[in-house]
């Protein structure tokens, strides 16, 4: 089974409101990475938030972190329609060295 | 700079047959990892590396082989292609282990 799970696994939303994607994992780790995904394409890093920050934002990217409930959020502000993608957690963990992904949150921003 | 290349972007094989995907680098990372994609299950480490010559299995490694002979080369292996396998192949590097990843267009293969 997968490390990582998103929450909702589809968002639609307006352009200019606020999406937020959840992520929960299973097993302790070095830090946790969010990743944006266009169809058809590889997936590209947004942001990296370290086992020991809580908080970390990226101009309208806002993460946060909760290790003792093993989740994490994503929040973007202001959406805009070219934020319209795939969106995907991914956990690093201690001594494998791996880069695991969860199953992703589908956001769909409309005009 | 060409990030991280992948050959061929599209493929169809029949059931049985071998073929090799090829993932390259060119940012001197140490770090390489291959990933199938299937719709509804995310992406799903097959197998990664560490370091040139060294190989280690993910949470699907069955079916697949791997192999780092050089540091921006990391190739993976189908010997014998089930339609199991069809899927979107992605490959992707980082620079150390805590680094973001970087990944490359991806190799939709398709087993008949």
């Amino acid at each position: 089974s997968q490390q990582g799970e998103e929450d909702p696994q589809a968002l639609s939303i307006q352009e200019g409101e606020n999406a937020t994607m959840n992520c929960s994992y299973k097993t302790s780790i070095n830090n946790l990475q969010w990743y944006r995904q266009n169809s058809g394409r590889g997936l590209v890093h947004l942001i990296l938030i370290r086992s020991n920050e809580r908080e970390k934002h990226s101009g309208r990217l806002r993460v946060t972190l909760d290790t003792s409930k093993k989740s994490s959020s994503l929040l973007i502000t202001a959406s805009r329609a070219a934020d319209t993608a795939s969106y995907f957690c991914a956990t690093l963990t201690g001594t494998a060295s791996k880069l695991t992904f969860g199953t992703g949150t589908r956001l769909q921003v409309t005009l | 700079n060409a990030g991280v290349t992948q050959t061929p972007k599209f493929r169809v094989l029949k059931t049985g047959q071998s073929m090799t995907l090829l993932c390259a680098q060119d940012m001197n990372h140490e770090y390489m990892y291959w990933y199938r994609q299937d719709p509804g299950m995310g992406l799903r480490l097959i197998h990664y590396s560490v370091g040139e010559g060294t190989t280690a299995k993910g949470e699907v490694p069955d079916g697949y082989n791997v192999s780092r002979l050089k540091k921006q080369n990391f190739l993976l292996g189908l010997e014998s292609a089930a339609p199991s396998q069809t899927s979107v192949y992605f490959c992707a590097s980082s620079s150390q282990v805590a680094a973001e990843a970087f990944f490359g267009q991806g190799t939709r293969l398709t087993v008949v």
